[in-house]
């Protein structure tokens, strides 16, 4: 079955750079979430989106923004980036067809030197 | 908004021994409470959730207890095995029907099975 895709796996950015990350949400699932877990951290919520609607923010910081695209998908941009950005970023998607709870994404490891 | 608190932070047991771990929350109109699992460097992966309209929800050796009242849920793994060392999660959301629902998690339970 097809899970949650995220890009890139693995990324290395230096401070006050620009990143981009990519979700792909499981088909048919209208509800896309981001999660910033750093080292050693539980996860943070971030931001969600709904049928393509910003649905609730949490801790995200002012440097980040998101969106959802007319095909579902989801980026996540993250600019003036500082050491302390460097985290694993989970997405997550659901559906309320679905009675179950979230399926994660394997995780974007960011980096930032 | 909602407080999660999840003990013990580490949790050393005997591989056999059962293990248990305990959360509190403190919004009382959360309704779903899920655990998750996560190994080093990979994505948490959900083992269970309990509803609250539920006092107790077992699967083959993983169990999972609400007490509304008191506002705590608790992880119980029973016969533990070496592969189920990993960093646990709880966490509790208020699911309105929707799919749109945020969570807040517990800080991790690191739990160690020694052979």
């Amino acid at each position: 079955a097809a899970g949650v895709i995220q890009s890139p796996r693995h990324l290395i950015k230096e401070k006050r750079e620009t990143a981009t990350l990519k979700c792909y949400p499981i088909p048919r699932h209208d509800t896309v979430y981001w999660y910033q877990q750093g080292p050693g951290q539980d996860p943070q919520f971030l931001i969600s989106f709904y049928e393509k609607m910003q649905s609730d923010k949490g801790s995200i910081p002012d440097r980040f923004s998101a969106q959802q695209f007319s095909d579902y998908h989801s980026e996540l941009n993250m600019s003036s980036l500082e050491l302390g950005d460097s985290a694993l970023y989970f997405c997550a998607s659901s559906s309320d067809r679905l009675p179950d709870g979230y399926t994660f994404g394997s995780g974007t490891r960011l980096t930032v030197v | 908004g909602e407080n999660v608190e999840q003990h013990p932070s580490t949790l050393s047991v005997q591989e056999g021994d059962s293990a248990v771990i305990k959360c509190t929350y403190s919004d009382s109109a959360s309704n779903y409470f899920p655990w998750y699992k996560q190994e080093l460097g990979k994505r948490p992966q959900l083992i269970i959730d309990i509803r609250s309209n539920v006092g107790e929800k077992k699967d083959q050796r993983i169990a999972v207890t609400l007490n509304k009242t008191a506002k705590h849920f608790s992880l119980h793994i029973t016969e533990t095995q070496p592969e189920d060392s990993a960093v646990y999660f709880c966490a509790a959301t208020i699911r309105s029907g929707g799919s749109n629902y945020k969570l807040t998690f517990g800080k991790g339970t690191l739990l160690t099975v020694n052979p």
